[in-house]
């Protein structure tokens, strides 16, 4: 079974551009959040999609957003790029539809802002 | 609110030493679920275990061990008899239903373990 992958693997913008990361899960799982990792602020959770409707979000401005297809693909959309938005872009998904299963993510992007 | 805390954000053992890493949890809920995952340096997060609040019992895997005290709010790792291929970030992460309707994964800040041969 294919596990999460992840597109593209690294990207490199300047600040004010947009960028829009992709996120495969795997097969059969309906459930994919999405996750920022920098090394100041660590593992923070962004939203999750589920059945292609939103169900959860955390802490985030609006430049921040994403979708999920009929196919539980996921898209992750950052506007207006700033500086602090370099970091680790991480995707999950889950089976089942409870906090309870485990996560598995995907190998990351790696999004660098200059 | 959920929170984790893993106070260790660096440990260096010698190869072959146990090692234990540290995590507390704070939540309201009275069924929720604890996890540890495993970073390595190629990036992606490698589920290890699972834990629910109503199973105290501590688990076994290998060289791995959870300790899980509800009394004392811990969920702790460790690890006997370390290995090189051990070095990696080390994340205890909290869910439960605070959040209606979805759920929210909590994570804690992580702990580096270093293992030197």
């Amino acid at each position: 079974k294919a596990g999460v992958t992840q597109t593209p693997r690294y990207l490199i913008k300047t600040r004010g551009q947009q960028v829009t990361l992709s996120c495969s899960p795997i097969s059969g799982h309906r459930s994919v959040s999405w996750y920022q990792q920098t090394p100041g602020q660590g593992l923070q959770f962004l939203f999750e999609y589920f059945s292609e409707t939103q169900r959860n979000k955390g802490n985030f401005p609006g430049r921040f957003s994403g979708r999920q297809f009929s196919n539980s693909r996921s898209e992750m959309n950052v506007s207006t790029l700033e500086l602090g938005d370099s970091a680790l872009y991480l995707c999950a998904s889950m089976a089942g539809t409870l906090g309870a299963n485990e996560q598995f993510f995907g190998p990351g992007t790696r999004l660098t802002v200059l | 609110a959920q929170k984790v805390t893993q106070a260790q954000t660096e440990i260096s053992v010698v190869e072959k030493e146990d090692v234990t890493l540290d995590c507390v949890y704070e939540t309201r809920d009275t069924t929720y679920y604890l996890f540890w995952y495993k970073q390595p340096p190629s990036g992606e997060l490698v589920f290890l275990i699972r834990r629910n609040s109503f199973d105290e019992q501590n688990e076994i895997s290998g060289r791995y061990s959870w300790n899980f005290q509800k009394s004392t709010s811990s969920f702790n790792f460790t690890i006997t008899a370390s290995q090189v291929v051990d070095s990696a970030v080390y994340f205890c992460a909290l869910s439960g239903p605070e959040y209606t309707g979805g759920f929210k994964t909590i994570f804690g800040a992580g702990t580096r373990l270093f293992v030197k041969a």
